[in-house]
């Protein structure tokens, strides 16, 4: 059973750079890893996916090592809107249902 | 639509009432999933829809819940006798192919559905 895991809680400085890891040791090999992000009374948030090396797009970067065990979600320059819980999501068994983790919850300071 | 549009945002029923939750996925999707988040942020996969047909239902519970996705309409999810642990926030997320074809899933807003 595909399991993800993260940390519980982060905390971070208005324009820092926050990483947040997570960890899918039985990830398949087709499969691809996506984060998403929630505020509060909202459904989460699709942010970016990958299935190895590094992804970018406007918002975040991606990096998948090659053995594709974990995955670093990396936010430039967080500002305060960047306060959310984050997840990262692996299909349950190489099938199309989502596990979403705990998540991480990132607060970002002034 | 161009968004995932979930109706009401928030219902409440006394215990043994019927609930009726309503999804319109984005227009050209054709896959429409429901998740139900309790406590803890903890998601858990209900049911999903290939258009008008059940997908998979493992994840619901058979005795009081039902879906059901017919063109032109949304798509709903419905709970019969409604108990107090069905508390919970809903979301029905939508993506145009299954998850692992680098299609996401689109998630509404959810309906926090609260059982007194």
């Amino acid at each position: 059973l595909a399991k993800t895991t993260q940390p519980i809680s982060m905390d971070s400085y208005e324009g820092q750079e926050v990483n947040i890891t997570c960890s899918h040791n039985n990830i398949a090999t087709n499969d691809y890893i996506t984060w998403y992000q929630q505020f509060p009374s909202q459904g989460p948030r699709f942010i970016i996916q990958g299935y190895k090396t590094k992804v970018t797009n406007e918002v975040a970067s991606l990096f998948i090592p090659a053995d594709r065990k974990s995955s670093t979600l990396s936010l430039p320059r967080v500002s305060l809107s960047d306060t959310a819980v984050y997840y990262c999501l692996v299909p349950m068994d190489s099938s199309y249902k989502l596990i979403f983790g705990s998540g991480t919850r990132l607060l970002v300071r002034p | 639509g161009e968004e995932v549009a979930q109706t009401p945002k928030h219902l409440v029923r006394g215990e043994g009432q019927k609930a009726k939750l309503y999804c319109a996925p984005i227009k050209g999707h054709s896959y429409v999933f429901w998740y139900q988040q309790v406590l803890k942020n903890e998601f858990k996969f209900l049911i999903s829809f290939q258009n008008e047909n059940v997908f998979d239902e493992t994840g619901m519970p058979k005795e009081r819940f039902s879906a059901k996705c017919l063109p032109n309409s949304p798509c709903s999810l419905e709970i019969q006798a409604t108990k107090l642990e069905d508390s919970a926030v809903y979301f029905c997320a939508s993506s145009q192919w299954n998850v692992g074809e680098d299609q996401p899933q689109h998630f509404g807003d959810g309906t926090r559905l609260s059982i007194l």
